[in-house]
């Protein structure tokens, strides 16, 4: 499975600030995730980042609030525009990695967020 | 109708008993099935998949597919206080090409 760390861990920022995590794989993936979970809740897909083309975001998610870079195969950012405290929430960093027959998604730590 | 569902708990069993998780789905094109454990406070951890119908067994844990049924479960035999945490069911769909992940069920685990 492939090791994934994200940075920062956790980070408590004021409402209107933006906030870039990062997330590092030691391999190289084709697809790469970005989650949000919020508290009490299930994982819920922002977008699909993949290298060399624009992300692709789920309905109500917006490339303007999360958007996304993805420069090569082991890294990706996710930033949170203009943040508010429904902001608040675990962000995941997920990717597939195929291991076999078939393709399996792993999760990054995570990082929680707090907005004030 | 939520694409997977999950009874959300308490699942509350004795140490040492076996503790059943179960997961419906509604698309039948989905194709491949996971289970995460996910502690409180932690990112969650793939611990199950199952692609075919039928049994799949790991350990303290068999997965178990019923594509027919649209269901697919898991069973945590000789069930310990350290499997205490929420448990998501997550399903690929080739419809949808993703993975969407259920709302989980949380064990607790009596010692």
């Amino acid at each position: 499975s492939a090791v994934i760390s994200q940075k920062p861990s956790r980070d408590i920022c004021q409402r209107g600030t933006s906030l870039t995590i990062q997330c590092q794989v030691d391999s190289q993936v084709t697809m790469m995730f970005w989650y949000r979970q919020q508290p009490g809740q299930s994982l819920t897909l922002i977008a699909t980042a993949n290298q060399g083309s624009e992300a692709t975001y789920e309905s109500g998610f917006v490339i303007d609030k999360f958007p996304i870079s993805r420069p090569n195969l082991t890294f990706s950012t996710l930033t949170v525009s203009n943040m508010s405290p429904e902001d608040s929430s675990i962000y995941l960093c997920s990717v597939e990695s195929s291991g076999g027959a078939e393709d399996t998604q792993y999760f990054g730590p995570g990082t929680r967020l707090t907005v004030l | 109708q939520k694409e997977v569902e999950q009874n959300s708990g308490p699942l509350s069993v004795p140490e040492g008993a076996i503790a059943s998780l179960n997961c419906t789905y509604s698309d039948r094109g989905s194709q491949s099935f996971f289970w995460y454990r996910q502690y409180s406070g932690k990112s969650p951890e793939l611990i199950m998949f199952i692609y075919s119908n039928g049994d799949k067994e790991d350990g303290r844990f068999t997965a178990q597919l019923n594509k027919a049924s649209q269901y697919v479960s898991l069973l945590i035999r000789d069930s310990q206080p350290s499997d205490s945490a929420t448990y998501l069911c997550a399903v690929y769909s080739g419809g949808y090409q993703k993975v969407t992940f259920g709302t989980g069920t949380k064990l607790q685990v009596i010692p």
